[in-house]
């Protein structure tokens, strides 16, 4: 299994709304990211995740909460978001951090109304 | 701080024919990767090309081959025989080794991306 799933493929939310998105792995991979992509731009690095816990966080806002309950299992909480956080949220993972190889999700194309 | 650029943002090319885009990197490292990624409207990441920098033999998956360009810091990718299904938005990106100067702080750096449109 080389698939990194996400979770949902679409969502819509208010800006009062408290919403997650979920990213799951299951090959054995020590390290998960969140990236962030624009329409047209290259993914941005968001937050990396290493043996579970928080390695890098690229100053993200505060209505950004990551949380990797387990080594296979990534989420990223959203609360309070701006119309400008729309965007396609993409999860990686990659067998410990600093490796090069990265396995990408297909993504969560969230809109912010 | 490592850059990568991609100057063109747009190609386009007739089906079955061939077709490079072009990518440079700026970085003071010595040992490094650089990948070439596919993104189509399904919107996934799909690794295309890895080129480690200390091999100095240009890697080549199928149709897909890069000349890489060391002293240059060049990173070219050539698609052969282009076919409808590599209509894509492609991105160079740059990681360094593990460990080092870098430690505990390696990235992926993608360049701004060329979209790649076949004609029939």
């Amino acid at each position: 299994d080389t698939e990194v799933t996400q979770t949902p493929k679409h969502l819509v939310m208010g800006m009062t709304n408290k919403k997650s998105l979920k990213c799951e792995q299951h090959m054995g991979h020590r390290a998960m990211y969140w990236y962030k992509q624009k329409a047209k731009k290259p993914p941005e690095l968001m937050f990396v995740y290493s043996y579970e816990k928080l390695s890098i966080n690229e100053s993200v806002p505060s209505r950004f909460s990551p949380e990797c309950p387990n080594s296979s299992l990534l989420n990223l909480h959203l609360h309070a978001l701006q119309p400008e956080d729309s965007a396609l949220y993409l999860c990686a993972s990659s067998q410990a951090q600093g490796r090069e190889k990265l396995f990408f999700g297909s993504g969560t194309q969230l809109s912010v109304l | 701080a490592q850059t990568v650029t991609q100057s063109q943002p747009e190609m386009s090319v007739q089906e079955a024919e061939t077709v490079t885009l072009s990518c440079t990197y700026d970085t003071s490292e010595s040992d490094y990767y650089l990948f070439w990624y596919k993104q189509p409207p399904s919107r996934q990441m799909i690794l295309v090309i890895r080129q480690e920098a200390y091999k100095q033999q240009n890697a080549t998956e199928n149709r897909f081959s890069v000349n890489f360009q060391k002293a240059a810091k060049s990173f070219s990718l050539k698609i052969s025989d282009s076919q409808l299904g590599d209509a894509a938005m492609y991105f160079c990106a740059y990681h360094p080794t593990r460990g080092g100067p870098n430690f505990g702080n390696e990235k992926l750096t993608f360049g701004t991306g060329t979209r790649l449109t076949i004609i029939p």
